[in-house]
């Protein structure tokens, strides 16, 4: 089993470009996460998926902020435009179901907004 | 959402046992306790969970409170690939407005050295 995949894992954009970050969940699972981390506030839950549908966005910083999941295998994150304090490292995690205790994660993006 | 303190660092040698500890006094009947643990330039990893009674697995034990107040995460035997991260998280469990009660909420969580 691959795990979940994520890309690229690293991004250097300048200020103002879009950046979108990729992620595939493992094969069957049906919920999806995406988390930001920084030095400064740890580990946040920006969102989270259940069979392709939002659940919760509160975590979700700004409108420059969007995530979509067009299927089960892949979603993305998208930045527009970036800003330097977005720069972080963002992590997609998967689980079988919503309410399994133990989420998959990916290795991270890490991403530098210039 | 009820909150975990944990030690900020906490130091051990390999091969010894590692007990971490978590207080999470305002802890709900329907809060589970979940470890994760964080690996250098890596994302979280699951490590354990339970909610009343204690739990064991090949990675760890976690040992909870009569009282649910506190738990702690028992390491038998630490290697130098334990060093790590761990975070103690309470997770809820009742489903309610469509799963928005299924967050880990990560804290600042304790960093194990492991000294060979």
């Amino acid at each position: 089993d691959a795990g979940v995949i994520q890309s690229p894992r690293h991004e250097v954009t300048e200020m103002g470009q879009e950046v979108t970050l990729r992620c595939k969940p493992i094969s069957g699972h049906n919920s999806l996460f995406w988390y930001r981390q920084t030095m400064m506030r740890g580990l946040e839950l920006l969102i989270y998926f259940n069979n392709n549908v939002p659940i919760d966005d509160s975590g979700m910083p700004e409108d420059r902020f969007s995530a979509k999941m067009p299927n089960a295998s892949f979603s993305t994150l998208k930045i527009q435009p970036s800003e330097p304090r977005d720069s972080a490292v963002y992590f997609c995690a998967s689980s079988f179901e919503l309410a399994d205790n133990e989420q998959f994660f990916g290795p991270g993006t890490r991403l530098t907004v210039l | 959402d009820a909150k975990t303190t944990q030690p900020n660092s906490m130091e051990s040698n390999e091969e010894e046992p590692v007990h971490l500890p978590c207080n999470h006094s305002t802890i709900s009947g329907t809060d589970y306790i979940h470890w994760y643990r964080q690996l250098p330039s890596q994302g979280p990893e699951y490590v354990i969970h339970g909610l009343t009674s204690n739990v064991n697995n090949r990675m760890a034990s976690l040992a909870i409170a009569e009282d649910r107040k506190s738990s702690t995460l028992i390491l038998h035997r630490a290697t130098l690939r334990d060093a790590a991260v761990y975070y103690c998280i309470l997770r809820d469990s009742t489903f309610g407005s469509g799963g928005s009660n299924y967050k880990l909420t990560f804290g600042k969580g304790t960093l194990l050295t492991v000294n060979p």
